[in-house]
């Protein structure tokens, strides 16, 4: 079946470095999601791409849209304390939903 | 604001137990889904739903089943828990022409 590869698994940076991850699949899809899931909690949409080459912001997210339309990435800049937590890539099509299996960031003092 | 719960943020059962995991929605969404999260294995779907009484198989549906009596309501059922389903259980739902889903908080279950 659709596999979605996503990395890196987990990353530890320095508060006000940048972060890149990013995720790939062997079939295409018509939407990329990013959530964001904080500790105890459930994941929320950061943000969606709905057309090949695409790139979007969200404050200091910034995500695109693979022209091949296997791929994302997303982009962190300035990293802060908050930013902490899983980060899991999805693509979609139709209505079939695929998620990565997160990016778990973790930020040193 | 929207919202999805979950009955139960944390929940331990015994093996052998019928286990209830509840979900309401208060967006009126069409679509519903239960996933579980493991460490290392990201999110599973077990089971979705379109509608009110419509269940599809995800990926993992062995050793559960749901029920959808209600448009708000999505129940996910262990017939007879065991330890292997042992998990964080999210619950979500997405409207009709939407891509984006909406989670709730979580149930983590413990089966000893």
């Amino acid at each position: 079946g659709q596999q979605l590869n996503q990395s890196p698994q987990s990353m530890f940076i320095q508060e006000g470095e940048d972060v890149s991850m990013n995720c790939t699949s062997s079939s295409i899809f018509n939407t990329w999601l990013w959530y964001k899931q904080d500790p105890g909690e459930g994941p929320v949409l950061l943000i969606a791409l709905y057309k090949a080459g695409e790139l979007t912001s969200n404050g200091r997210l910034t995500a695109q849209f693979g022209i091949t339309r296997k791929d994302s990435f997303l982009n962190i800049s300035a990293s802060i304390p908050s930013d902490v937590g899983i980060y899991f890539c999805a693509g979609q099509l139709d209505d079939k939903i695929i998620f990565g299996k997160g990016t778990r960031l973790h930020i040193l003092p | 604001d929207v919202k999805v719960t979950q009955s139960s943020r944390y929940l331990v059962k015994r093996t052998g137990e019928k286990v209830f995991l509840e979900c309401v929605q208060d967006m009126d969404h069409e679509n519903m889904f239960w996933y579980r999260q493991d460490p290392g294995l990201g999110l599973r779907l077990i089971y979705f739903s379109y509608d009110v009484k419509m269940k599809e198989k995800g990926d993992i549906p062995e050793g559960y089943s749901v029920s959808r009596e209600k448009k708000e309501r999505f129940s996910l059922i262990l017939e007879s828990a065991s330890t292997n389903q042992t998990s964080m259980y999210l619950c979500a739902s997405r409207g009709l022409a939407g891509v984006e889903q909406f989670f709730g908080p979580g149930t983590r279950l413990t089966v000893l």
